[in-house]
């Protein structure tokens, strides 16, 4: 079963709001999770590195007031984006940092969201 | 700055058919490779993990290869089957290892039956 989980799977805004996507480790505790955005047809872009109660690393070139990340918990980052606007619309897919001493880190990603900006 | 490239970017075969999907990478201290399968819609499904220290990587009717020297990987798929259709996305970690991944662009397979 699905060990990290995003919510929602799909949204759907009007341009000029905000929306809101979840991320969770369901059984393990994250104190870094990742951010992606992937466009159709093209590749997984990192856009930002959360860090569980500090403020999360961007990417060059994205937004971090458009982009809103918070690493509130050790099993939750949420992101949001401000503002909204068509051009917005992308697949946005999370990962969380499993540690463990006996096997090191593991990467797990969550099962995506759409979003549609209208 | 490290670089991801696959090809071919889709490829269509006949079931049963072997096939071998190709990574490359610019920098070659890497600390593993990882293939990814993700299906359409989907978040991504971890197929393979081969660490830098090993050549290949084997489950079921997959086979990663590994070569470091050469900025290469591929993917063996054995006996292809319909249900193997999606995309295949490879991707090496950032260099400071933080779980930061960079991905190629991916190969779209289609597995005709």
């Amino acid at each position: 079963g699905a060990v990290v989980s995003q919510h929602p799977s799909r949204v759907i805004c009007k341009s000029g709001t905000s929306v809101k996507i979840e991320c969770r480790s369901l059984d393990f505790q994250a104190t870094t999770m990742f951010w992606y955005r992937q466009f159709p047809k093209k590749s997984l872009m990192l856009m930002a590195t959360s860090n569980e109660g500090s403020k999360a690393t961007y990417e060059q070139g994205v937004e971090k007031d458009k982009f809103l990340i918070n690493h509130a918990s050790l099993t939750l980052s949420t992101l949001t984006v401000t503002s909204a606007h068509p051009e917005d619309s992308s697949f946005y897919i999370c990962s969380a940092r499993r540690q463990s001493a006996a096997s090191g880190n593991t990467i797990y990603f969550g099962e995506g969201s759409w979003l549609t900006v209208v | 700055k490290q670089e991801v490239t696959q090809i071919p970017a889709a490829l269509s075969v006949p079931e049963g058919e072997n096939l071998v999907l190709n990574c490359s990478f610019t920098d070659s201290a890497i600390y593993n490779l990882q293939w990814f399968r993700q299906d359409p819609g989907k978040g991504l499904t971890s197929l393979l993990l081969i660490q830098s220290s090993q050549r290949e990587q084997t489950s079921g009717r997959l086979n990663a290869s590994l070569d470091k020297s050469s900025g290469r990987s591929t993917l063996y798929i054995a006996a292809s089957q319909p249900g193997d259709s999606a995309t295949y996305l490879c991707a090496v970690p950032h260099y400071n290892q933080g779980g930061k991944l960079i991905f190629g662009q991916g190969t779209e397979l289609s597995v005709k039956p």
